[in-house]
């Protein structure tokens, strides 16, 4: 049974930098498939943030290309998401999820609320 | 970008059939993708290429797609489908989302 388990701070101050951690459990990331992250702000829906195959190779949204890294743990058994800059827009609930080769997201974490704000 | 259009809202009576659209330029050619979402909840995957279920979801849950739209469709509607539905497509090597349709069983 996959499951994802997210953990980070849940407050950022501005121009600061948002940082979560996706532990992967019932797969080895190394096995395959891409893994990413995804966004919904209160009450709107979600954003596509970007993913990470098991190569390294990612693909992130233009729209946040500039502030986001995405990377896999050398463990293997975790990745991770930093969003740079961060504003009062980047308020969201962030979920972590495993995406297949027909780039469906098949299993999510439950889900980070990330505040920003000083 | 692309964009996904769904309607806002969608109303279903108990045990009718409901039917979601997600409208896009020529998404007859793209795989489509559809999720779940219960009030609080992650979302979870209910249809995906089109018209496949995962081995959870119940096969009430249909979904098909031709020429520029995509349509998810409940059958004998249940309180538990209340939810936001969103479809997913992946274009141009970003994921695109529709804004997500409420789903009101009445």
């Amino acid at each position: 049974q996959v499951q994802l388990q997210q953990s980070g701070p849940g407050l950022v101050k501005p121009s600061e930098t948002l940082s979560l951690i996706c532990n992967v459990s019932g797969y080895s990331i190394s096995s395959g498939y891409y893994w990413g992250w995804i966004r919904q702000p209160p009450g709107k829906g979600l954003e596509w943030i970007g993913h990470v195959y098991n190569s390294g190779t990612t693909y992130y949204s233009p729209s946040l290309k500039s502030r986001v890294t995405i990377s896999v743990h050398t463990s293997k058994t975790q990745f991770s998401l930093n969003l740079s800059s961060v504003t009062a827009a980047d308020t969201a609930v962030y979920y972590c999820a495993r995406g297949s080769s027909s780039y469906y997201f098949d299993h999510w974490g439950r889900g980070n609320l990330v505040t920003v704000s000083s | 970008s692309y964009d996904l259009t769904q309607p806002l809202s969608v109303s279903v009576a108990l045990g009718q059939t409901a039917r979601i659209t997600c409208g896009g330029k020529n998404i007859g050619g793209k795989d489509v993708h559809w999720y779940q979402q219960k009030a609080g909840q992650a979302p979870v995957l209910v249809i995906h290429m089109d018209s496949n279920r995962p081995s959870n979801i119940p096969d009430r849950f249909s979904g098909s797609n031709s020429a520029n739209t995509a349509t998810l469709t409940i059958s004998r509607a249940q309180a538990g489908d209340e939810a936001d539905y969103y479809c997913q497509v992946w274009d141009s090597r970003t994921a695109v989302f529709g804004a997500g349709t409420k789903l009101t069983v009445l």
